[in-house]
């Protein structure tokens, strides 16, 4: 059982560019979240989803989009990449809303120059 | 003022002391605790996760939270250098969904 799974595991961009961040999960849950996670700031979560087609936005969404198209795929896509962006980037699930614990994938290390 | 409170620390302890990570929250409405661990390059992994107040052991961690007070307590007993990791506490008013995390503690246990 993969659980969730998070590639590329690193990745440098240059100013501007833009890339998508893929997570797919196996454990057929229906809530996905991605996060970011800077030094001494704790995880900043950025969108959510809670069903196929249904995606929102959480604390930090600007300059990021998802999609959500299948239950075990929650891909996040950075447009025009910032310095800002730099960031670890944690793709999470979870079954319900209630006594159920996030499952974290390994995260990517993204670097913008 | 943040809604979660963490000291990122580092903290540094020999092997075999207790160790006691502390956060503080200020929304009351939060009903779930959770503590998770991050090893380097990982993850965070579910540890400990409490509904509403009191005491939870498991092993050699016990967490406690105190909702009067808005303060929630990881203890560690007899700490082994595989428990260096970094901490995060976290929390939520329904469970899983929009959790939100403390910035983490780095803990250090020495040899």
């Amino acid at each position: 059982n993969a659980g969730v799974t998070q590639t590329p595991k690193f990745r440098i961009l240059k100013i501007g560019q833009s890339m998508t961040l893929q997570c797919t999960q196996d454990m057929n849950h229906n809530y996905m979240y991605w996060y970011r996670q800077d030094p001494g700031m704790g995880l900043k979560l950025i969108y959510y989803s809670v069903g196929a087609g249904i995606t929102d936005k959480g604390e930090v969404p600007n300059g990021y989009n998802v999609s959500r198209s299948t239950t075990e795929d929650f891909p996040l896509r950075l447009e025009l990449a910032a310095p800002s962006q730099t960031s670890v980037y944690f793709c999470a699930s979870t079954s319900d809303t209630n006594n159920s614990p996030l499952h974290f994938g390994n995260g990517t290390r993204l670097t913008v120059t | 003022q943040k809604e979660v409170e963490q000291d990122p620390g580092p903290l540094s302890v020999p092997e075999g002391a207790i160790v006691s990570l502390n956060c503080t929250y200020s929304n009351s409405a939060f009903q779930y605790f959770m503590w998770y661990r991050q090893y380097s390059r990982k993850g965070p992994e579910l540890l400990m996760y409490t509904y509403s107040s009191g005491n939870k052991e498991d092993g050699r961690f016990t967490a406690q939270v105190d909702k009067s007070s808005k303060y929630i307590s990881l203890f560690i007993r007899d700490s082994q250098p595989s428990d260096s990791a970094t901490y995060l506490c976290a929390m939520s008013v329904t469970g899983g969904f929009k959790t939100i995390f403390g910035a983490g503690t780095r803990l250090f246990v020495k040899a």
